[in-house]
């Protein structure tokens, strides 16, 4: 296993147009979480499951919005009925069970979404 | 409340050390993280810290944390050209995994 992989790397979309975004983390990553990078800015946290349930969603999080984690193993995020504003770069990361020695986040190389 | 926030530009010689400095406002942050990002790329995690820690160094990369002042540094000795990107701190919050970022530094090295 190499590390966190995303697909698509890249994704130019009209505006009003859906999209799906997948995560395939680390394994036995127990832990993925969603982040988006607008330029110029530093990550900010969308989501996070640990297995297959969600346990948090920031407020950035609007009901465009929707990721799963069905099997416990990849992860997809939609955006549904997308906006110029959902530019961004869309992070992904898995992270081991907590009490591990490597307990941090290692990330994928995102996916990058322009809204035309 | 939640905020981290970093110098947004660094240039330096080749051979020289780079500090890079993050301050933080959270003083529930449990550990604190260097990425380093390359243009167009995810992120790479450098080293971490524990908040009861005070250095880590890890070969070339040393990272100071003050916990009174809320400050956290990474130190990069004899700086290369590979070196350049953007660096960003985080922390992570008691009782919560998310990683909270800093707007990252832009470092330049040049020869």
């Amino acid at each position: 296993d190499t590390g966190v992989s995303q697909d698509p790397r890249h994704k130019i979309t009209k505006r009003g147009q859906n999209v799906t975004f997948r995560c395939d983390p680390i394994s036995e990553h127990n832990r993925l979480y969603w982040y988006r990078q607008t330029l110029g800015q530093g990550p900010e946290f969308l989501t996070y499951f640990q297995n297959e349930a969600q346990l948090e969603k920031s407020r950035l999080l609007s009901d465009r919005f929707s990721a799963e984690r069905p099997k416990g193993s990849f992860s997809t995020l939609e955006i549904q009925r997308t906006e110029q504003g959902d530019s961004a770069m869309y992070l992904c990361a898995s992270s081991p069970p907590p009490g591990g020695p490597q307990e941090t986040q290692y990330f994928g190389p995102g996916t990058r979404l322009l809204v035309l | 409340g939640e905020d981290v926030e970093q110098s947004l530009f660094l240039s330096v010689r080749e051979g020289d050390s780079s500090v890079i400095n993050c301050t933080y406002t959270d003083s529930s942050s449990t550990y604190l993280y260097w990425y380093k990002q390359e243009p167009g790329a995810g992120l790479q995690l450098l080293t971490y810290i524990f908040s009861n820690m005070d250095m880590k160094q890890d070969q070339r990369l040393t990272v100071l944390l003050n916990k009174k002042d809320k400050h956290l540094s990474l130190r990069i000795a004899d700086t290369q050209t590979g070196d350049s990107a953007i660096y960003f701190c985080a922390e992570t919050l008691y009782n919560t995994d998310k990683l909270i970022f800093g707007t990252g530094t832009r470092l330049q090295v040049f020869p």
